[in-house]
């Protein structure tokens, strides 16, 4: 059991560029989550995938954010011309089925100049 | 919808000292509970879980929560607290049963405990 590996760790960009994160779940995880974490704040929740397929989608989502997971591993999160209230931690976590903990990756920060 | 009050921003005890932090939420039935730590720059790491039966459930640390179905609570206690446990503490709730939805979990606001040596 490696964890769940996000990369990369810290994102420095300027207003209007593209992001892409990536996350890579536990292995044998069939379900992926994302969420946005501000300061002070609990995470929220973005998207989840169970295997390939994005199963649900929150109003936090909005269209300049798409993540996929096209093979049913790995996932990745772009956020199209960034925006200074985009500047936020990414986590990504991963489970076994419904209701299983959630384990989660170290984040990915990102800042907007 | 669901919630998560943690009513304490920040906590101070003196090490060696005992700890509860407190949690409410609001689900329309059965949730699954979670405690989560995080360390500055740092995910979150799973401390303890509920999901049904016994209503003290002990974690990892040596830390325990109790559901309370009456109080809408899921409040997290250690006996006794060490320098490390300074971190921020998060309580969720995810939706419980077979609902043919993700389970996401809604988290609180966190807690920050400060331990004073």
């Amino acid at each position: 059991d490696t964890g769940v590996s996000q990369d990369p760790r810290h994102k420095i960009t300027k207003r209007g560029q593209n992001v892409t994160f990536r996350c890579d779940p536990i292995s044998e995880h069939n379900r992926l989550y994302w969420y946005r974490q501000t300061l002070g704040q609990g995470p929220e929740f973005l998207t989840y995938f169970q295997n390939e397929a994005q199963l649900e989608k929150s109003r936090l989502l909005s269209d300049r954010f798409s993540a996929e997971r096209p093979k049913g591993s790995f996932s990745t999160l772009e956020i199209q011309r960034t925006e200074q209230g985009d500047s936020a931690m990414y986590l990504c976590a991963s489970s076994t089925q419904q209701g299983q903990p959630q384990h989660f990756g170290d984040g990915t920060r990102l800042s907007i100049l | 919808a669901q919630s998560v009050t943690q009513p304490d921003i920040h906590i101070t005890v003196s090490e060696g000292a005992s700890l509860e932090l407190r949690c409410n939420y609001s689900y329309g039935a059965t949730p699954y509970l979670f405690w989560y730590v995080q360390s500055p720059g740092q995910g979150l790491q799973l401390l303890l879980k509920y999901f049904s039966g016994d209503t003290l459930v002990q974690g990892i640390k040596g830390f325990e929560a109790e559901f309370k179905r009456s109080q809408s609570s899921f409040n997290l206690r250690k006996p006794s607290v060490h320098w490390s446990d300074a971190a921020e503490y998060f309580c969720a709730v995810g939706a419980g049963g077979f609902t043919g939805g993700g389970n996401k979990l809604t988290f609180g606001t966190g807690t920050q405990l400060k331990v004073e040596l």
